[in-house]
């Protein structure tokens, strides 16, 4: 089993700020990772595959990079709707996620 | 628009099956894309339980795979999941989901909560 590990578990920022997310996996997927958005109550939503990839519609603010066993999410300029809880996804061998990333206001 | 509507039942006793079925509008699944499901137990993280294409080639998490079958009904455009032998752990909201190739998912159902509970 490939085990994805994200850090922090939470983070606090505020409006304007630039974070990071990061997402370990125990062994080497090349780029086969997505990144996730999810609200309470609500169904996660594609923002980012091929680890770098910007899904339609999604904005600019977000990237990706990485490749191997080291990924990071970036949200630049921190908007209200960005509160959230963020999920990588590995699909080299079948599918697994992180254990999330919860982003709050400060 | 790709819409995916989940239903089923809300409740299932222990040891019994659950029966989900995904209801696919906006495209036909007979056109290609894994269709799959993931779950959440309530509070938690996500799990994948498995896709399937159209020609009925799966791909199931190794973990359930023993307790999971997937079918898919090209003529109802929509797909199926059964899981046998629930325990209190199967509790999760279960989502629908289209995927991107056999990787990421690019569209997701609302998601329909499941207890499993006597």
């Amino acid at each position: 089993d490939i085990q994805m590990t994200q850090s922090p578990s939470t983070l606090s920022a505020s409006m304007g700020d630039t974070v990071t997310i990061t997402c370990r996996a125990s062994q080497g997927i090349s780029s086969w990772l997505a990144w996730y958005q999810q609200k309470p109550g609500k169904a996660p939503k594609l923002l980012i595959y091929k680890a770098s990839t910007l899904e339609d519609g999604v904005p600019s603010r977000f990237s990706g990079s990485g490749s191997g066993t080291e990924f990071t999410l970036t949200i630049s300029s921190l908007q209200p709707d960005d509160f959230a809880t963020y999920y990588c996804q590995q699909y080299h061998s079948f599918h697994t996620f992180g254990q999330g990333t919860k982003l709050e206001i400060k | 628009q790709v819409q995916l509507q989940e239903s089923g039942p809300g409740l299932v006793k222990p040891s019994e099956t659950l029966s989900l079925t995904c209801a696919v509008s906006g495209f036909p699944i007979s056109s290609g894309y894994y269709w799959g499901w993931v779950r959440q137990p309530p509070g938690k993280g996500l799990e994948w339980i498995g896709g399937i294409y159209h020609t009925g080639d799966t791909y199931n998490n190794p973990t359930l795979k023993s307790r999971v079958t997937l079918s898919v009904d090209t003529s109802k455009n929509q797909f199926s999941l059964k899981l046998r032998s629930l325990t209190a752990t199967d509790t999760a909201v279960y989502y629908c989901v289209r995927l991107r190739g056999t990787g990421s998912y690019s569209f997701w159902g609302q998601g329909t909560l499941v207890t499993v509970s006597s």
